[in-house]
């Protein structure tokens, strides 16, 4: 029944490693998105892809790397973790890649640089 | 000056109050506009859009004022239930879904 989903939850891991979040729709539709959400709750949009061709890319460090491999899932991996990247990060999904449509939020996955 | 700006809450209230929240837009560009309700540690969802037209879903109403660019969301005969943080979002023209989010306002409703 889960509508966007994100593995993992959690995530601790020490400085300068490299980690990946895996984020999959069940929805059918065209256009994902990362989001970002700092320490002061502020969520920022990263990244877009719409039907695995990337839209949106926001100032964000080439240390993070989007990946869709199909329409269904949008990847992100993180190199050389840094502690500013700890935050909560969500994934979404829209039917189209239109400004009217609405976006379903994944829960979440937390993730705690030491 | 940050794109959606938001009132800084929190907003304490008793059951059956009614509440209001404020909220300022600077792109006027701006052409979509929703509020999002968050609970403590999870997703944001999507509680309405906002239409100029105004729009009322049950207890809540929103409103949107273009030539000011404020939009406003009344919650009536609040519950134990609404204590959550509300976002104000704007997407902006184009083909982009690019949704630009306030900082939040927490409300928390008492006995």
């Amino acid at each position: 029944d889960t509508a966007v989903s994100q593995t993992p939850k959690y995530l601790v891991t020490q400085m300068g490693n490299d980690k990946s979040i895996k984020c999959e729709q069940n929805l059918g539709h065209d256009t994902m998105y990362w989001y970002k959400q700092d320490s002061k709750k502020f969520l920022k949009i990263m990244f877009s892809y719409n039907n695995k061709e990337l839209i949106i890319n926001e100032t964000v460090p080439n240390r993070f790397s989007p990946k869709s491999p199909d329409k269904a899932h949008l990847n992100l991996h993180i190199n050389s973790l840094e502690l500013g990247d700890s935050a909560v990060y969500f994934c979404a999904s829209s039917l189209q890649r239109t400004f009217q449509e609405t976006q379903y939020f994944g829960p979440g996955t937390r993730l705690l640089v030491l | 000056r940050k794109e959606v700006e938001q009132d800084p809450g929190p907003f304490n209230v008793p059951e059956g109050a009614t509440v209001a929240f404020n909220c300022t837009y600077s792109n006027s560009a701006s052409q979509s506009f929703f509020w999002y309700r968050q609970d403590c540690r999870k997703e944001p969802k999507l509680l309405m859009s906002v239409y100029s037209s105004g729009n009322e879903d049950g207890r809540f109403t929103a409103q949107l004022n273009r030539a000011s660019q404020y939009i406003s969301l009344l919650i009536r005969d609040s519950k134990l239930s609404d204590s959550a943080t509300y976002l104000c979002v704007v997407s902006l023209s184009g083909g982009y879904n690019k949704l630009i989010f306030g900082a939040g306002t927490r409300l928390a409703v008492h006995p």
